[in-house]
């Protein structure tokens, strides 16, 4: 059964740090064409991609907020750790991790990838001071 | 980034009725496209991936067409435990981007 769960601090005060971390289970992220991804809501809106580590530790960042993230993974912990620098009480919403495995097709030479397929529950961050 | 528009932004259908959700998007994104549920205070859940491939367990009332720019999610026979918000959601290109939702509101 693969779950992930997401982790961290309820409260941050402006400007300051947050690190979250995705612990998950069921699969690894050392399979080949593995991504796990961040994905946020803030309250009463619509879903925001922020960050995605694959198999091979490559990252992609959201355009608008890549100078604030860093995403990293230990695979001997199955465990993804997101970090954004300068909170602002606008970041404050419901933050998720999810899973998307990629399928290797021959005729394309590489990874199709199709959707989320697993989500955590979400942990709810508040910026406030 | 690719730029996707969902519409409309919600509406207010009755039981039984057939629903079809538009996502349309900035450039052409061939199938990469899923659509995802989500209920309040829950995760959203993958129903249909590459743009019409239902998900195991997903009621067959759910299909998705589409290819390029224009995908359309289709609920035929709403039931009550289907009023959500509904996200799009493209694979074509980083950064991944989701449309704005269409939250279905019971009338």
């Amino acid at each position: 059964q693969v779950t992930l769960r997401e982790s961290g601090p309820a409260l941050v005060g402006p400007t300051q740090t947050l690190t979250l971390t995705c612990s998950f289970s069921g699969f690894s992220l050392t399979t080949s064409g593995m991504y796990v991804t961040w994905v946020r809501q803030p309250p009463g809106k619509a879903l925001e991609w922020l960050a995605l580590i694959d198999w091979d530790d490559n990252k992609y960042y959201s355009t608008s907020l890549k100078t604030r993230l860093a995403v990293s993974k230990d695979t001997s912990k199955n465990q993804v750790v997101l970090t954004m620098t300068n909170m602002d009480p606008v970041d404050t919403g419901t933050y998720y991790c999810t899973r998307i495995p990629g399928r290797f097709l021959e005729w394309e030479g590489g990874f199709h990838y199709s959707g989320m397929d697993v989500w955590g529950q979400g942990t709810t961050v508040t910026v406030s001071s | 980034a690719i730029h996707l528009t969902q519409s409309p932004s919600s509406l207010s259908p009755s039981v039984g009725d057939r629903v079809t959700i538009t996502c349309r998007a900035s450039e052409g994104i061939s199938t990469v496209l899923a659509w995802y549920q989500q209920m309040p205070g829950k995760p959203p859940k993958l129903l249909i991936s590459d743009a019409s491939n239902l998900e195991t367990g997903v009621p067959s009332r759910f299909s998705g067409s589409g290819s390029g720019t224009e995908f359309t999610l289709t609920i035929s026979g709403l039931q009550p435990e289907d009023f959500a918000t509904y996200y799009c959601q493209q694979f074509r290109s980083f950064p991944l981007t989701f449309g704005g939702g269409t939250k279905v509101e019971i009338k």
